[in-house]
């Protein structure tokens, strides 16, 4: 049972464009959000996160919104460029169960000249 | 931010073996440390939550016997896999923090462990 999804395994982008991540979730009792970068080998990097009392967090060029009615979060990469290339995960949590995160899939984001 | 060192980085021993992989919060103390295991292209999955002091508690479906946790310490927890067979090849990856209220959890870089 995958509560949380990211549908699109992968995704390429020019550089400078927007880059858009989705992240679909079943479980109504997430109230955290997280997305992960990751590289080959390495272990995942914290980038941004959200609580579900808010719809919008941003921190410089990543932005992450969050639909709770719709159950989906996404992130915003703008400007994108290469060195955002890496798998990105969005992570869900509860609050008060020992902070257990669920990770989705996982989406290969490209940046290409 | 937060840091969590992870080590070895790849481990490549003959089935049989036992492998022992340490994590450690180099800036602060975490009575909870978290052990993942990623198979190729695939998610993280939570193997075990390590609790400092006490028993860690293991996720459906993880062997206790075969998946030993020790957390003796506020800033080091360790996974022994225990005569480790082939199957047991994967990405092993720890992390930290997030036990506050929205709060991130924090990796290591993780552990390649091949067994021939």
């Amino acid at each position: 049972d995958q509560q949380v999804k990211q549908n699109s395994p992968s995704l390429s982008v020019q550089e400078g464009r927007i880059s858009i991540l989705n992240c679909d979730y079943t479980n109504s009792m997430f109230d955290y959000f997280l997305w992960y970068k990751k590289y080959p080998a390495e272990g995942p990097t914290f980038l941004i996160s959200i609580s579900s009392i808010k719809d919008k967090n941003e921190d410089g060029r990543f932005t992450v919104f969050l639909n709770k009615s719709a159950k989906h979060l996404s992130l915003h990469i703008v400007p994108s460029q290469p060195g955002d290339s890496a798998v990105y995960f969005c992570a869900a949590q509860t609050t008060g169960t020992a902070s257990k995160l669920t990770f989705g899939t996982g989406t290969r984001l490209q940046v290409t000249l | 931010g937060a840091v969590v060192s992870q080590h070895p980085s790849r481990v490549i021993c003959k089935s049989g073996t036992s492998v022992k992989i340490e994590c450690r919060s180099l800036d602060f103390q975490a009575t909870t440390m978290f052990w993942y295991r990623q198979f190729p292209k695939q998610s993280l999955m939570l193997m075990a939550t390590s609790n400092e002091g006490s028993k860690a508690t293991y996720e459906q479906g993880v062997e206790k016997d075969k998946f030993l946790i020790n957390h003796a310490s506020l800033t080091l927890s360790t996974l022994t896999v225990t005569s480790a067979h082939p199957e047991d090849s994967s990405f092993y990856i720890c992390s930290a923090g997030g036990t506050g209220v929205n709060q991130p959890q924090h990796f290591g870089d993780g552990t390649r462990l091949s067994i021939l």
